[in-house]
């Protein structure tokens, strides 16, 4: 059974190009987050958030608490956008996490 | 910028052999998290400690796993009897009060 669900799991864009990928969770949450993995592995936190919208940069993750969904789009996308980017579900400090979807943006 | 570090960054053990994994988060965060990736799969989250005891741990952090916070600056996880199937990739997080958490570079495990 999967608590968190994304959309899509590949997705392969043209320099320039807005993306948006898509989770859906079915647990209730205190936040949701979205992370970036780099192809070395590492993880960074891009955004926490419990409600409405938030914007870093050419980044911008949505929620929706009603419909338990979120976005993460990104704009004028570019090479070193390509990465895996996962949604993880906060309930509390225990954390659901998507598979991932494997961004790859090229020039 | 602070950042979270993980020793080591690479370890290679024999099943049945204990491995401690360490982490020194970032010094004024006060939530501390592990999470493992198997290869090839998504993150699972392991275990939260906060204000000096677990506050949350998944089904995966049986009584193999402890973690401990032994000197207010290292938080380690431990693993007492290692499997095969514990080969993974070990990260650490710690976040303060109300932000994001802040992920450690990782430990990559190999149990033989």
């Amino acid at each position: 059974k999967n608590e968190v669900e994304q959309s899509p799991q590949n997705l392969t864009a043209q320099e320039g190009e807005f993306i948006t990928i898509n989770c859906s969770y079915s647990v209730g949450i205190s936040a949701l987050h979205w992370l970036q993995q780099h192809p070395g592995g590492g993880i960074v936190s891009l955004f926490m958030l419990s409600s409405g919208k938030k914007k870093h940069g050419r980044l911008i993750a949505t929620i929706n608490i009603q419909e338990k969904h979120s976005s993460l789009h990104i704009t004028a996308s570019h090479p070193r956008d390509s990465a895996v980017y996962i949604c993880a579900a906060g309930r509390g400090n225990q954390f659901y996490f998507g598979t991932g979807t494997s961004l790859t943006v090229i020039p | 910028e602070p950042e979270v570090t993980q020793t080591p960054s690479h370890q290679v053990t024999q099943m049945g052999q204990e491995v401690i994994l360490r982490c020194v988060p970032i010094s004024n965060h006060l939530y501390f998290y592990w999470y493992r990736q198997i290869l090839g799969q998504k993150v699972e989250f392991l275990v939260s400690f906060y204000n000096n005891e677990i506050s949350e741990k998944s089904e995966i952090f049986d009584d193999q796993f402890s973690v401990e916070r032994p000197d207010g600056s290292n938080f380690t996880l431990k693993i007492r009897s290692t499997k095969l199937e514990d080969s993974a990739m070990y990260f650490c997080a710690s976040k303060p009060e109300q932000e994001t958490q802040y992920f450690g570079p990782g430990t990559r495990l190999l149990v033989l």
